[in-house]
């Protein structure tokens, strides 16, 4: 079936040190969207990417649609305490057109 | 503008029963979709409906049913319930299927 695989599963990075995620999709998007969820929380909007190729900034944090529409990255520059939490990316499947949530990448940011 | 609210926030059940949650989206949002997150499995699609109708539907067994009603309130049952089934369930509107999610803060089902 259609997957979305995220990697790392999990980073530990030093306060100040820049992290990125991936996600990689078995088959072509439609859309990406990225969230962050705290723990104990849940997921929280970050973002939308609907062309292919397109990049969009969020103070420090970059997020990337591949070309082909089937890969994404979020990368955040200078860590901070505030970071931490699980990432997920969710792509909607262009054929049946639901939300495939990809694995999560959970940040630990060490002070 | 209030968020998603889910009822009730934690839930405790017995193997055999059978449960009902319930989902308020955000005023104006027609769409809404369940997930199911669990440590091992992540965050899995359930069900979405849009006005009324279920629009698309997960790989789930059929004990899991939902429905939306005419206010875009939506309510997801549970019957004949599993110790896997034990897992916070997340409502999640927006305007549109293709629109940001706006999740609720999850009903965490425990199953005894």
């Amino acid at each position: 079936g259609q997957q979305v695989m995220q990697i790392p599963q999990y980073q530990h990075v030093q306060e100040g040190e820049d992290f990125t995620t991936y996600c990689n999709s078995s088959t072509t998007l439609s859309n990406i969207q990225w969230y962050k969820q705290r723990p104990g929380g849940h997921p929280v909007f970050l973002i939308q990417l609907v062309k292919s190729g397109e990049v969009k900034k969020q103070k420090r944090l970059t997020f990337q649609f591949g070309e082909a529409k089937k890969n994404s990255s979020l990368h955040i520059t200078a860590t901070q305490t505030t970071d931490v939490g699980t990432y997920f990316c969710a792509g909607l499947t262009s054929g049946t057109y639901k939300y495939i949530f990809g694995t999560g990448t959970r940040l630990k940011v060490l002070a | 503008k209030a968020g998603v609210t889910q009822t009730p926030r934690y839930l405790i059940k017995t193997r055999g029963q059978q449960v009902t949650l319930s989902c308020s989206p955000i005023s104006g949002h027609r769409s809404v979709s369940w997930y199911q997150q669990t440590p091992g499995q992540g965050l899995q699609f359930l069900f979405e409906y849009f006005s009324e109708t279920q629009r698309n539907k997960g790989n789930f067994p059929g004990r899991f049913s939902g429905r939306q009603f005419s206010n875009s309130r939506s309510e997801m049952n549970v019957s004949t319930l599993e110790l896997g089934d034990s897992a916070l369930y997340l409502c999640a509107s927006s305007l549109n299927r293709d629109d940001e999610q706006y999740f609720g803060p999850g009903t965490r089902l425990t199953v005894t």
